[in-house]
């Protein structure tokens, strides 16, 4: 069985930086690409960007270019995501998931809360 | 970017009933749509793709028609679990874009 799993809610603040993890299970992460979403409160899904663990090789949506930075370490098995000089607007629920294009699994999700 | 325009926000029915959902691109995405479902306490599931293929596990219920701009979610015969939120994708280029949602609720 194919599992996502997320690390622990985060509180930042503002200007600060965190990193997010995804573990995966029952899947090498060196055979699909890993993709990052978020969904601010109250809105819809937002493409973050994706990762092909197998290189390296990384497309960011254009917003997040400066905000996202995406690695994996294919010995664990773990995507990361780190979201640098937060800002409130970065309040959000963020998912890891993992697909060549559409999304075939997904993390439970993270909350990120920036506040002072 | 590719804008994706889901309609309806909002959709109730009662079980038994079949209901539709559109998905509309701002531009041709050939047939590479994906749709996605919502519930609270699971995971996202990823229901179709390509347009019309059905995911593993996703019930024959469900079905996935469309290409170039417009598409259409069906689910025939509905089943007390398919009152969540569903979201369409495009998978044909990046930046891929979601549609806005629709929540699927009990009549």
């Amino acid at each position: 069985e194919v599992q996502l799993q997320q690390s622990g809610a985060e509180l930042g603040k503002p200007g600060t930086s965190v990193k997010l993890s995804c573990k995966v299970s029952g899947y090498n992460i060196r055979s699909t690409y890993m993709h990052w979403v978020n969904q601010r409160p109250g809105k819809g899904l937002e493409w973050i960007g994706r990762i092909d663990p197998a290189n390296g090789n990384t497309i960011y949506a254009e917003k997040f270019k400066s905000k996202a930075t995406l690695t994996a370490d294919t010995s664990s098995n773990t995507a990361y995501m780190q979201l640098s000089q937060l800002k409130s607007d970065d309040t959000a629920i963020y998912f890891c998931a993992m697909g060549g294009a559409e999304l075939d699994y997904w993390g439970q999700g993270v909350m990120v809360t920036v506040s002072s | 970017d590719v804008q994706m325009t889901q309609s309806p926000s909002y959709l109730a029915a009662s079980p038994g009933e079949s209901v539709s959902i559109s998905c509309k691109a701002s531009k041709s995405i050939n047939t590479y749509l994906a749709w996605y479902q919502e519930k609270p306490g699971k995971t996202n599931k990823l229901l179709i793709y390509s347009g019309s293929t059905l995911q593993s596990g996703t019930p024959s219920r469900f079905s996935g028609s469309g290409s170039g701009t417009d598409f259409t979610l069906t689910i025939r015969s509905l089943e007390p679990e398919d009152f969540a939120v569903y979201y369409c994708q495009q998978h044909n280029e990046y930046p891929y874009t979601f549609g806005a949602g629709t929540k699927l609720e009990l009549k």
